[in-house]
């Protein structure tokens, strides 16, 4: 079992509406979790983090936890053609000096 | 302006020949990292540094060697590059630790023939 998992996709939404993204992990310590952006030849780049339990929003993003579930999600509101990317799942175990990433989830918002 | 910057951006080699990738960043960032990127197996940690002369190997390390003799400069050294080493490479950085945001250099794109 991979350490985080993800959904390679593609995940094709129609312009407006919510993308939904999940990502699950494998090590209950894990205590910080982020969601990085990556468009087609560039680097990823931080949109959203959380650290406890719960909804935390952002904009047009919300990210949810749940660590009874070992589960973290994305959610993308009112979805844009530029939101199309691919989103890395990471996660940070507790007092740890690493970030495992998960595949990415690759995003197509059409008009 | 605050970056991480990598040297070179591409890179064509041959199997054997030694090469070094740059990464240097203006943030006085404590912790850096050198990560890889293949298609379908995500970003996968090669070696870390918590500060200066404090480095550790992260998830494949075989192949490459790293060093922090200077906060902000945290260089790639491959000594005998093979061809499945080709790969995108990025540096990274952040303030303190892991679970800190961390900051990605434009990437490297390194092919070994």
């Amino acid at each position: 079992q991979k350490e985080v998992e993800q959904n390679s996709g593609p995940l094709s939404v129609p312009e407006g509406a919510i993308a939904s993204l999940n990502c699950t992990y494998s090590d209950r310590v894990s205590q910080s979790f982020f969601w990085y952006r990556q468009y087609s030849g560039k680097s990823p780049e931080l949109i959203m983090s959380i650290y406890s339990n719960g909804d935390k929003e952002d904009g047009r993003f919300t990210a949810q936890l749940n660590k009874a579930s070992q589960y973290v999600s994305l959610l993308i509101r009112d979805s844009q053609p530029s939101d199309s990317a691919t989103y890395l799942c990471a996660v940070n175990k507790a007092a740890g000096n690493k970030l495992t990433f998960g595949g990415g989830t690759r995003v197509l918002v059409k008009p | 302006e605050a970056q991480v910057t990598q040297n070179p951006r591409y890179l064509i080699t041959v199997t054997g020949k030694k090469l070094t990738v740059t990464c240097s960043q203006n943030m006085n960032h404590e912790y850096m990292s050198w990560y890889r990127q293949d298609p379908g197996l995500g970003l996968r940690q090669i070696y870390y540094s918590m500060n200066v002369e404090v480095t550790d190997k992260g998830d494949v390390p075989e192949g490459y060697k790293v060093s922090r003799k200077e906060k902000r400069n945290f260089p790639l050294i491959l000594e005998s590059p093979s061809p499945n080493q080709t790969s995108l490479y990025f540096c990274a950085s952040s303030l303190v630790l892991a679970s800190y945001e961390q900051y990605f250099g434009p990437g490297t794109r390194l092919t070994v023939t």
